[in-house]
């Protein structure tokens, strides 16, 4: 089993759509998550961590289910400019000090027009 | 601004060549990491380093090793390039904290021929 998971979709929405992403991971021991964005042809960054009250920041909306492994990235009223791919991102239990991170392998949003 | 940067952004090597991939992060950031992204497989860690000297194995070492002999800089070198290892390599860097946000280069897409 992969430590996280994703649907890679594509999800295809039209513009002004409400989407959500889902990701599980496997350690309960896990303690710190993300979501992280890439951009076609570009490399990751991040787009907000992901708290345990959960948070928001604008259209974005990150929560967490640390009894269900779950985290879930919500976007309201989707603009072009979110078509990207989407990564969940977790700490990995047991790597100290390191700064490792685990990503998933992404899940890919379509924003049309 | 923080930058990391990639020294190609392309390259085209021949089987059995030895192939460096140079990284640089003028961040003064502790860690720093070696990535391979494939089509439905993600982000792969290849090699992390915490330190001057400092190396780890991530998940799938083979065929690679690493230099670290200044902070700001981080090598991967492919001691003799296979076909397989046609990919797009992603360095990136992080504080040593636990859950420190990794930022990254551009990444160069290697093709072996």
């Amino acid at each position: 089993r992969k430590e996280v998971e994703q649907d890679p979709g594509p999800f295809n929405v039209p513009e002004g759509a409400t989407v959500a992403f889902n990701c599980t991971y496997s350690n309960s021991a896990s303690q710190s998550f993300f979501w992280y964005r890439q951009d076609c042809r570009k490399e990751p960054k991040l787009l907000m961590s992901v708290y345990s009250s959960g948070n928001e920041d604008g259209r974005f909306t990150a929560q967490l289910n640390r009894a269900s492994q779950y985290i879930s990235l919500l976007i309201r009223d989707s603009k072009l400019s979110d078509s990207a791919t989407y990564l969940c991102v977790v700490t990995p239990w047991g790597s100290g000090n390191t700064g490792k991170l685990i990503f998933g392998q992404g899940t890919t949003l379509q924003v049309k027009p | 601004d923080v930058k990391v940067t990639q020294s190609s952004r392309y390259l085209v090597k021949r089987t059995g060549e030895k192939v460096f991939l140079e990284c640089v992060q003028d961040m003064d950031h502790e860690n720093m990491f070696w990535y391979r992204q494939d089509p439905g497989l993600g982000l792969r860690l290849i090699y992390f380093s915490y330190d001057v000297k400092m190396k780890e194995k991530g998940d799938i070492p083979e065929g690679y090793s690493v230099s670290r002999e200044k902070k700001e800089r981080f090598s991967l070198i492919l001691e003799s390039a296979s076909t397989n290892q046609t990919s797009m390599y992603l360095c990136a860097s992080s504080l040593r904290d636990r859950g420190s946000e990794q930022y990254f280069g551009p990444g160069t897409r290697l093709t072996v021929t």
